[in-house]
């Protein structure tokens, strides 16, 4: 098994710009989360999906768009990219089995905005 | 409000000396608690987790924390650190219901850096 999966690792995107960053599982998790991390402030939810074709909100959305048309792929999506939204993007996935939701995390994408 | 608080941004321990690392969290409701590691350049791994039973928890690379209720915290202890332990750590508290989404709230983290 491959777990959690990213593309791309690393992008460089000027202001403006749009861009999608994949996300894939092969653990058959039913729930799927897209993260920030920014020094000095941990990871903060971006947005969220308990389920193929439904998404949330979670902590900062604003900026994002995410669809998850397959149960297995979670795409994070930044329409007009801006310098605010250069940060390392992490992706996990999580099993709700008896309330045990330990997520499962991406390698990671190193995105920076120009 | 729900939080987790890391009060220590940076420690540095010598090798093979112990270590603790402190974790405070506010949850309305009783909480799952982990505790993951990331090394540089990589992504988050879980060293241990708590769902109910026994307050010590076992993880791995020889890492235990204590559940203390009365005190909401999820310390994270290791008695003899090794250079390899350098990483940073976050605490994280999560819903123990099904239906709530399964989202967890992290602490800003901790560096640990290992002197030789």
């Amino acid at each position: 098994n491959a777990g959690v999966t990213q593309t791309p690792k690393f992008r460089v995107l000027k202001t403006g710009q749009s861009m999608t960053l994949l996300c894939a599982q092969d653990m058959n998790h039913e729930y799927m989360y897209w993260y920030r991390q920014d020094p000095g402030m941990g990871l903060r939810l971006i947005h969220y999906s308990v389920g193929e074709g439904t998404t949330a909100k979670g902590e900062v959305p604003d900026g994002y768009n995410v669809s998850r048309l397959k149960k297995q792929n979670f795409l994070l999506g930044l329409e007009s990219a801006a310098p605010s939204q250069t940060s390392v993007y992490f992706c996990a996935s999580s099993h709700p089995r008896a309330g045990k939701n330990e997520q499962f995390f991406g390698p990671g994408t190193r995105l920076t905005v120009l | 409000a729900q939080s987790v608080t890391q009060p220590d941004i940076h420690i540095t321990v010598s090798e093979g000396a112990s270590l603790e690392l402190r974790c405070n969290y506010s949850y309305g409701a009783t909480p799952y608690l982990f505790w993951y590691v990331q090394s540089p350049g990589q992504g988050l791994q879980l060293l241990l987790k708590y769902f109910s039973g026994d307050t010590l928890v076992q993880g791995i690379k020889g890492f235990e924390a204590e559940f203390k209720r009365s005190q909401s915290s999820f310390n994270l202890r290791k008695p003899s650190v090794h250079w390899s332990d350098a990483a940073e750590y976050f605490c994280a508290v999560g819903p123990s219901k099904i239906n709530q989404g399964g989202k967890l709230i992290f602490g800003q983290g901790t560096e640990l850096s290992v002197k030789p």
